[in-house]
């Protein structure tokens, strides 16, 4: 598979649950994004990764989520104490990591993303 | 704050028709511009990008964009639409040397045969 994985596609969780999203970048991209995606918008930026160092975080990333990346391959995201608001799409997107200015660079490839409901 | 604003949240064309799509936005300093494309049950996925030189950049599936820098704009332009280029269009930006793209809300585009 040469493209990037997420896993799983669907959850349907209760208010108040722990969910926890599984990314597989594509293998030779050192560079992992997280976004989130509600309906009728585009999607916005939660964290990113280089190797397994998280170097940005959003805002939009309260202390409920965690975002690792141990190895420097795959990556999870994990909601803690899910509320209604969290019911999204959660992206996971992967890139070569080519310097700035580059005509590579910036350029993500998508999942297909996991879709969160929180009842 | 930086924003990316998509004026066009619907657009329904005949097939043939000649597209425009509007993108705007506010950033100050050197930006990467992207159009991104996503066709209805697939994942989202690169149309163009621009980051330096001809500001007429080219795409895949015969689309272009053209970023005018006194507009602040990257508007997507496809000369004759088909059936198939039914699917949600994405513009996004990034400043230059960061990581985090900034998309716009999305233009869905229905092509009726």
């Amino acid at each position: 598979d040469t493209g990037v994985s997420q896993d799983p596609r669907h959850k349907i969780t209760k208010r108040g649950q722990n969910v926890t999203f599984r990314c597989d970048p594509i293998s030779e991209h050192n560079r992992l994004y997280w976004y989130r995606q509600t309906l009728g918008q585009g999607p916005e930026f939660l964290t990113y990764f280089q190797n397994e160092a998280q170097l940005e975080k959003s805002r939009l990333l309260s202390d409920r989520f965690s975002a690792e990346r141990p190895k420097g391959s795959f990556s999870t995201l994990e909601i803690q104490r899910t509320e209604q608001g969290d019911s999204a799409m959660y992206l996971c997107a992967s890139s070569l990591g080519l310097s700035a200015g580059s005509a590579g660079a910036n350029v993500l490839t998508f999942g297909a993303g996991s879709r969160l409901t929180v009842l | 704050a930086q924003s990316v604003s998509q004026h066009n949240h619907h657009v329904i064309l005949s097939e043939a028709a000649s597209l425009e799509l509007g993108c705007n936005y506010s950033y100050g300093g050197t930006v990467n511009l992207f159009w991104y494309v996503q066709y209805p049950g697939q994942h989202l996925q690169l149309l163009l990008k621009y980051f330096s030189g001809d500001p007429l950049v080219k795409g895949i599936k015969g689309f272009e964009a053209e970023f005018i820098k006194s507009k602040f704009s990257f508007n997507l332009r496809k000369p004759s639409v088909q059936w198939s280029d039914t699917a949600e269009y994405f513009c996004a930006v990034t400043l230059f040397g960061n990581e985090k793209l900034t998309f716009g809300t999305g233009t869905r585009l229905t092509i009726i045969p």
